[in-house]
């Protein structure tokens, strides 16, 4: 069964330094993941994603992940946060099933504030 | 495109009243989702649909209700509300195409009390 566990459920960082949120998975075939931002009273929009292609993955507004195999993780990082960057991050994992329906998993968040 | 949009984006009801929320697609996808998203939960798929006129029950779908009769609608009953049933509400939609990795678009979220 798949499965996904994002480490931090706050992350507070200034803003001009770097981010990292941390996302670990359980697959027992190779996954597809996502990471999803929401900001406040809005839907979900997709940052990046990983398909076994490229195991760094560059996404929209300058944040990167790396899928890491070995270490069953997908960690979303941005070298220099922004004010707007302020928002609940979501790391996904696509549910393998022989239905192919393209069911997710969602991690349950993490809160990113970044103080200026 | 509008993408995925949701009516209505707000909603109070009573205990025991019905409702229906509305979903609409126009990136002719196959693949439809409700959602629901409660504080520290992430988002818990609902139902589903994977083709007009099919749904099915995701992780969370006691109490509701799911009807796929127009390829760009999904619909989302709840047939007496409970308080446990105040959440945020999210529709998403997306190819059936695994070379895509079943990216799912959202709509905006409908947020409903049940008082």
């Amino acid at each position: 069964a798949q499965s996904v566990t994002q480490l931090d459920s706050h992350v507070s960082v200034s803003e001009g330094t770097p981010v990292l949120l941390r996302c670990n998975y359980s697959s027992s075939y190779s996954p597809s993941l996502f990471w999803y931002v929401q900001h406040p009273n809005k839907g979900l929009q997709l940052l990046l994603k990983y398909t076994s292609a490229a195991t760094l993955v560059k996404g929209i507004n300058g944040f990167e992940a790396e899928f890491k195999k070995s270490e069953t993780s997908f960690h979303l990082t941005k070298p220099s946060a922004h004010m707007s960057d302020a928002a609940e991050y979501f790391c996904v994992v696509s549910i393998s099933d022989s239905g192919n329906t393209g069911k997710l998993i969602f991690g349950q968040g993490t809160t990113l504030q970044v103080k200026p | 495109n509008a993408g995925v949009t949701q009516t209505p984006k707000f909603r109070v009801l009573k205990t025991g009243q019905s409702m229906t929320l509305l979903c609409a697609q126009d990136m002719n996808h196959e693949y439809m989702y409700w959602y629901r998203q409660d504080p520290g939960m992430g988002l818990r798929l609902i139902h589903y649909s994977v083709g007009e006129g099919t749904t099915a029950k995701g992780e969370v779908p006691d109490g509701y209700n799911v009807s796929r009769l127009k390829k760009q609608n999904f619909l989302l009953g709840l047939e007496s509300a409970a308080p446990s049933q105040t959440s945020v509400y999210f529709c998403a939609s997306s190819h059936d195409s695994a070379r895509l990795a079943y990216e799912q678009y959202f709509g905006p979220g409908t947020r409903l009390t049940v008082t």
